[in-house]
C-alpha cells in the first residue's frame, strides 16, 4: 500500500525566511510525486510535480522539490517566502501503473508573519 | 481551471438521511475520486474511479458508496449520514496517461446535525 508521511504539521516563518516542507513516501514501485497548495478557503492547486528524468522540479512562485529515491523522499523548498505563501501545503504520491490512485499526506500549514 | 464542478456547494442535513453529492466533469478524464479533507488528517480518498462503472474503495469507504454511469459524472452517496461524516467533500479528476496530474473541485461543506 502507498503512504505518504508529512512530519511538520504547522511551521511559522518571517518573510524572507528559507522553507523546506518535509516529504516522504511509500510504495515498491516507480512513483510519480506532487505538491499540492491549498490557499485559505479554496481548493488544491498543484504546484509541482515529478513524473521521471531531473530529480530537482521547479514549480510555480518560486517553489522547487527534490526527489531523493534512495531517501524516499521529496521535500518542497523556497528560498524566500512571502506573506501570501500562507496556506496549507500537501505532499501526494501516485504509483504509476494500475489504478493510479493518489493518495496524500496529512499536510502543513504554513504562516508566514510579515 | 478544469472543468470540473461539484454540487451542491453547503449542504446541512440530519443524521441517518441519505445525502448524495455530485461531481461533474467537462474535461472527458478516464479517473475520478472522492476525498474529504477533516483537520489533522489531511485528505482521505473514499473511493475512486477508473472507467465507467468501474469503481474501487479507498481508505475510508465505509458508509459511502459510488456511481458512475457515465465519463462526466461521478455520485457519492452518504447512506445514512452520521456527525462523523460532517467534512468538506472534494472531487478530482485525472487524464488517463501516467503522467498527468489531479485536478480539483472547489469542495462541498456537509453538516450533519
Amino acid at each position: 500500500a502507498q503512504s505518504v508521511s508529512q512530519h511538520n504539521h504547522h511551521v511559522i516563518l518571517s518573510e524572507a525566511a528559507s522553507l523546506e516542507l518535509g516529504c516522504n513516501y511509500s510504495y515498491g514501485g516507480t512513483v510519480n510525486l506532487f505538491w499540492y497548495v491549498q490557499y485559505p478557503g479554496q481548493h488544491l492547486q498543484l504546484l509541482l510535480k515529478y513524473f521521471s528524468g531531473d530529480p530537482l522540479v521547479k514549480g510555480i512562485k518560486g517553489f522547487e522539490a527534490e526527489f531523493i529515491k534512495s531517501k524516499f523522499s521529496f521535500n518542497l523548498r523556497k528560498p524566500s517566502v512571502q506573506w501570501s505563501d500562507t496556506a496549507e501545503y500537501f505532499c501526494a504520491v501516485m504509483g504509476s501503473g494500475g489504478y493510479q490512485k493518489v493518495t496524500f499526506g496529512t499536510g502543513t500549514k504554513l504562516q508566514v508573519i510579515p | 481551471d478544469a472543468g470540473i464542478t461539484q454540487s451542491p456547494r453547503h449542504k446541512v442535513t440530519e443524521t441517518g438521511t441519505p445525502v448524495t453529492l455530485r461531481c461533474h466533469q467537462t474535461e472527458n478524464h478516464r479517473y475520478m475520486y472522492w476525498y474529504r479533507q477533516d483537520p489533522g488528517h489531511g485528505l482521505r480518498l473514499i473511493h475512486y474511479s477508473y472507467g465507467v462503472k468501474d469503481t474501487d474503495k479507498g481508505e475510508v469507504s465505509d458508509g459511502y458508496s459510488v456511481s458512475r454511469s457515465k465519463t462526466e459524472d461521478f455520485l457519492l452517496t452518504l447512506e445514512s449520514a452520521t456527525s462523523s461524516q460532517t467534512s468538506v467533500y472534494f472531487c478530482a479528476i485525472k487524464g488517463a496517461g501516467g503522467n498527468t496530474e489531479a485536478f480539483f473541485g472547489q469542495g462541498t461543506r456537509l453538516t450533519v446535525v
